[in-house]
């Protein structure tokens, strides 16, 4: 089955400066990979998706690119702000009958003042 | 607009007790349900999905069952809880696998 690596388990950066996200999946045939964001006590929110027909997609601060012959995804953000902290989670799934969604193992980002 | 319920919020159990989670999911139909833990400081791991009513898929074999007796209640249960089970347990929904999911609230269950 699936199998999502996700790194760094903990990163710390400047406020300001950018942050770097990194995944990994096993299944050649996923095509969807959202990112999440889980800010403290509170529950996962998608944050920004990308489909294996794309490479890269921006929204913002935000950035996410794939490498689908690589098997790997990451996130990017730039800027850095202090509501930038939280848990980042990568995702990936496949479009077919075995509707499942696997996660990787989650960033804690912190932004330092 | 769609919403999803899960309950209680919070839970402490003793060990050897069951457990009861409920999630129910509104405004939408036929959507997959999902049931993850989320152990301290780690990942969100997928404990059961379903596509269709009293259809479960089990990722990983453990005391804990799951159920969906209506299309849009997902139950979790466990008929003896142990301490291990103590988590921070999700329940989501998507339209499809390939679509974003939307999470409950969450329930803390301390097993003691």
């Amino acid at each position: 089955g699936e199998n999502v690596e996700q790194h760094p388990s903990t990163l710390s950066v400047q406020e300001g400066d950018s942050a770097v996200i990194k995944c990994t999946y096993s299944d050649s045939a996923s095509n969807y990979f959202p990112w999440y964001k889980q800010e403290l006590g509170k529950r996962p929110q998608l944050i920004i998706d990308i489909r294996s027909n794309v490479g890269e997609k921006k929204d913002q601060r935000i950035a996410v690119t794939l490498n689908k012959t690589a098997k790997h995804f990451s996130l990017h953000i730039t800027e850095t702000q202090p509501e930038d902290s939280a848990v980042y989670f990568c995702a990936a799934s496949i479009d077919s009958s075995a509707s499942k969604i696997i996660f990787g193992s989650g960033t804690r980002l912190s932004i330092r003042p | 607009s769609q919403t999803i319920h899960q309950w209680p919020a919070t839970l402490v159990q003793p060990v050897g007790s069951p457990l009861s989670l409920e999630c129910t999911v509104e405004g939408t139909s036929n959507p997959n349900l999902y049931w993850y833990r989320q152990a301290a400081g780690r990942g969100l791991q997928l404990l059961f999905y379903s596509v269709g009513i009293g259809q479960i898929s089990s990722e990983v074999p453990q005391n804990l069952s799951a159920s969906r007796p209506q299309d849009r209640q997902f139950i979790l249960s466990s008929k003896k809880l142990l301490l291990s089970d103590s988590g921070f347990y999700l329940c989501a929904w998507s339209i499809t696998e390939n679509t974003e999911a939307f999470f409950g609230q969450g329930t803390r269950l301390t097993v003691v």
